[in-house]
């Protein structure tokens, strides 16, 4: 089982939809999770951080659910500057060294 | 200006030759990252430095070499490049307690 595990996608929404993501991940100790946001061909950029129950920032909210090993990002009302890759990202329990691991990204195509 | 910075940002070079990939950063955070990132495949980690005196393997660290100069320069080397090495090469920088990385824009370097 890989790490972290995310749908590639492409997810194609019109304009206004709300979208989920979903991402598993199989290390039950891992501490902090985040959801980067990376356009074509450029660098990865951090979206949100996601603690203990979730968070939301404006249109975007993002939950975890330590139990079922899964977080998740919903976005709503899209907007067609949100189309990109969003990679899960997930942080090793204390002693794995600050090592990220990510996730290969599900790509959003957010269309008129 | 930004604050991770990565030259050159396009290279093509033949098979057999040595290259370093430069990293440098103003955000005076401790700690920086190598990534490449293949299509399908994700971020995979390199290498990665804690501080100048500390470079560590990351999970791919075959055929690379690093070396940390100073704390707000971190290089990359290919001894000898071969083909399989064609990809987008990333480097990072965090700063303790937060594990957020961020991204420099990424060298795309391509072996004939």
């Amino acid at each position: 089982r890989k790490e972290v595990e995310q749908d590639p996608g492409p997810f194609n929404v019109p304009e206004g939809a709300t979208v989920a993501f979903n991402c598993t991940y199989s290390n039950s100790a891992s501490q902090s999770f985040f959801w980067y946001r990376q356009d074509c061909r450029k660098e990865p950029k951090l979206l949100m951080s996601v603690y203990s129950s979730g968070n939301e920032d404006g249109r975007f909210t993002a939950q975890l659910n330590r139990a079922s090993q899964y977080i998740s990002l919903l976005i709503r009302d899209s907007k067609l500057s949100d189309s990109a890759t969003y990679l899960c990202v997930v942080n090793p329990p204390p002693g794995g060294g600050n090592k990220l691991t990510f996730g290969t990204g599900t790509q959003l195509k957010v269309e008129l | 200006d930004a604050d991770v910075t990565q030259t050159p940002r396009n290279r093509i070079t033949k098979t057999g030759k040595r290259i370093m990939l430069e990293c440098s950063q103003t955000k005076g955070h401790d700690r920086m990252y190598w990534y490449r990132q293949d299509p399908g495949l994700g971020l995979r980690l390199i290498y990665y430095s804690f501080d100048v005196k500390d470079i560590n393997k990351g999970e791919i660290s075959d055929g690379y070499s690093v070396s940390r100069q100073a704390q707000a320069k971190f290089s990359l080397s290919l001894e000898s490049a071969i083909p399989n090495q064609t990809a987008l090469y990333f480097c990072a920088t965090s700063d303790a307690p937060s594990y957020e990385q961020y991204f420099g824009p990424g060298t795309r370097l391509t072996v004939t």
